[in-house]
């Protein structure tokens, strides 16, 4: 079936680190991919995504490419914020019957500390 | 601020009891969905509506059971909760039931004591 597989965290970085988030697939076809950010008590937010093989994604400095040969998606950032702290969901959107919905990673945290 | 709208903010109940959870989508969004965010589950679609009929389903209980309104205004209800039942409940909005983008409401955390 369709997953999302994204590494564990929580993940804890100094400000200006650099940042990758790793995310992988299993899905029949070729799904649109995205990165959702969730910032402490809001919902999500879409944070970037890519429709087709070798797309990047990119906004507020984040980028993520879609790897077909490697069925990834991973999260990057070159110099991280505080305010980047929030935790990071990787998702598929997936056709059924008609349909469309999205399937979700399990989340990782990131902590950005001064 | 998504535009997606969710009442209440907060709920404590017992287990056994009936809660109504209310989701207002963006202006024009003919789609909602349901989500359910827990620590051991992550996050879970529970159901689609599109324009006033349901669409898709996920894990959703058979306790549960949603609808969306002339309006567009959909509720969720769950039924004898349970503790297990304790999360965070998001809808999300599209325009139509096939684009890319959801926008998430900010959720309701629901308690089970």
């Amino acid at each position: 079936g369709n997953s999302v597989t994204q590494m564990e965290g929580p993940v804890t970085l100094s400000e200006e680190a650099f940042l990758t988030i790793n995310c992988t697939y299993t899905a029949t076809g070729y799904p649109s991919l995205f990165w959702y950010v969730q910032y402490p008590g809001e919902g999500l937010q879409l944070l970037l995504k890519a429709t087709k093989a070798d797309d990047k994604g990119s906004n507020k400095g984040f980028e993520a490419t879609y790897r077909k040969e490697t069925t990834s998606f991973h999260l990057e950032k070159g110099s991280v914020q505080v305010s980047d702290s929030a935790v990071y969901f990787c998702a598929l959107k997936r056709t059924q019957g008609g349909s469309e919905k999205l399937v979700f990673g399990k989340g990782t945290k990131l902590t950005v500390n001064p | 601020d998504s535009g997606v709208t969710q009442t209440p903010k907060h709920l404590i109940t017992a287990t056994g009891q009936r809660v109504t959870l209310r989701c207002s989508p963006r202006s024009g969004d003919l789609s909602v969905y349901w989500y359910q965010q827990s620590l051991d589950q992550g996050l879970q679609f529970l159901i689609q509506y599109y324009n006033g009929e349901e669409r898709a389903k996920g894990n959703i209980l058979e306790r549960f059971s949603a609808q969306q309104f002339p309006d567009l205004h959909s509720e969720l209800n769950l039924s004898s909760l349970e503790l297990g039942d304790s999360a965070l409940y998001f809808c999300a909005s599209t325009e139509t039931g096939t684009t890319d983008t959801q926008y998430f409401g900010p959720g309701t955390r629901l308690t089970v004591l």
